[in-house]
Order: C-alpha cells, then sequence, then structure tokens
C-alpha cells in the first residue's frame, strides 16, 4: 500500500513556480522522501530526496515539514518540459525488504 | 554519459509463452532494480540485486524470476504469460555508495501479451 498521497492532477503556469504537495503521515523516522517523474511513459527520473531538511538542487527545492507528515517540491520556474507525472516515495521496509512504495502520483500540467 | 540499457524496447508474447527481458545498468553501478507498469499504474517494485545477490524482493510472481550476471547486467525472466502480463518493464540501477537509493531507469521493455 502507498505510503504517499498526491492531488491527482495540478496546473500552472509556464514560469512560475510550480509547488507538489504530498502527505506521508504514517512515515518513519528513517524513511526518506524521494521525487521522482515521469514523461509519458518514459523511464522515471529522480529529481530529490530528504529526511528532515529541505533540500535543493539543480532541479528543484524538497521543503519537509517539522512533524515530516508532508513535504513540497518546489519547481521553481516551471517550463513547458516540465509536464509529467510526479511521483512521491517513501523508501520503506516491507517484511524484511526495503523498496521504494509508489503512489498514483500527481499529474502536472505546464500551460503556455 | 552512459545510460541504462534494456533490450528489447518491445516484445509481443502469446498465452503461457515465457519472456525474457535483458538490462545493462550504468557502468560501475552495483545494484539493478526490476519494476513493472500496467496501462495507467504506478510502477511496482519486483526484484532488485546488489552485486549478483538478490537484495529485495517486491511483488514479483512465482513465474518470474531473475539475476545478475558477472558483468552486472540482469535478466528478467517470465514464464506462462498471461495476459494480465502487458505491462512496461523499467530495469533500473544505482550505486550504492552514491546519493541514497537514487535510481537511473532505462527506457522500457513494453510487454504484449496476446
Amino acid at each position: 500500500d502507498a505510503k504517499t498521497t498526491q492531488p491527482p492532477s495540478m496546473d500552472c503556469a509556464e514560469g512560475r513556480a510550480a509547488n507538489l504537495p504530498c502527505n506521508h503521515s504514517t512515515i518513519s523516522g528513517n524513511e526518506y522522501v524521494y521525487w521522482y517523474r515521469q514523461i509519458h511513459s518514459q523511464g522515471p527520473q529522480y529529481i530529490i530526496h530528504g529526511l528532515k531538511n529541505n533540500e535543493t538542487n539543480e532541479m528543484a527545492s524538497l521543503i519537509i515539514t517539522e512533524d515530516r507528515k508532508s513535504s513540497t517540491l518546489i519547481l521553481p520556474h516551471a517550463t513547458l518540459r516540465d509536464t509529467a507525472v510526479y511521483y512521491c516515495i517513501v523508501r520503506a521496509r516491507v517484511d524484511s525488504n526495503y523498496q521504494l512504495i509508489w503512489g498514483a502520483g500527481t499529474k502536472l500540467i505546464i500551460k503556455p | 554519459a552512459a545510460g541504462v540499457i534494456q533490450s528489447p524496447r518491445h516484445l509481443i508474447k502469446e498465452k503461457r509463452e515465457t519472456a525474457t527481458l535483458k538490462c545493462y545498468p550504468i557502468p560501475r553501478h552495483d545494484t539493478v532494480y526490476w519494476y513493472q507498469q500496467g496501462p495507467g499504474q504506478d510502477p511496482q517494485f519486483l526484484i532488485s540485486f546488489y552485486e549478483k545477490m538478490q537484495s529485495d524482493k517486491g511483488s514479483i510472481p512465482d513465474r518470474f524470476s531473475a539475476q545478475q550476471f558477472s558483468d552486472y547486467h540482469s535478466e528478467l525472466n517470465m514464464s506462462s504469460l498471461e495476459l494480465g502480463d502487458s505491462a512496461l518493464y523499467f530495469c533500473a540501477s544505482s550505486f550504492t555508495s552514491g546519493r541514497a537509493n537514487e535510481q537511473f531507469f532505462g527506457p522500457g521493455t513494453r510487454l504484449t501479451v496476446l
């Protein structure tokens, strides 16, 4: 079962910041939050990950709430090529294995 | 930069046949992952290998098996194919000493079972 919930879809104007929320209220203390995106049936692409602190890289920023029950992925200046399904994922222990638990994702549409 | 290579890119099989999917990880990556993504579904983790040994196991059916070879490439073997096995199969690789679990995905193999 997915450990994250995301809105099914969002729109954003080109050039504006896209803020994608994710709830992970059952996350454990040592579980990381990962974000990947998938553009039209291509292989998913890693964006960013974090544990407790906010993170920033060349693609995006990740803001994690202090209680770690939710996070927000920020694409600072969205372009049309950012249109994709964005997955918020928790790497969790399932039985005796670690695996990425994928949810349904948010379909982000960037509009000109 | 070299990426993950998967072959074939497209495969059509009939029910009850077998299929073998191949994955060539990024050079120096030591971990390979297999995912299945059905139409309109999110990716489902199947299995992973670290240094040629199975490391984690997800929702891989008993009809499927996989292994990682000495050159680090991996093969997913699927037997007694069913219509429901029609999906995109992604392979990903990572380097364990790199950023935690940053997986690099291949372009996928689209399997159609008729």
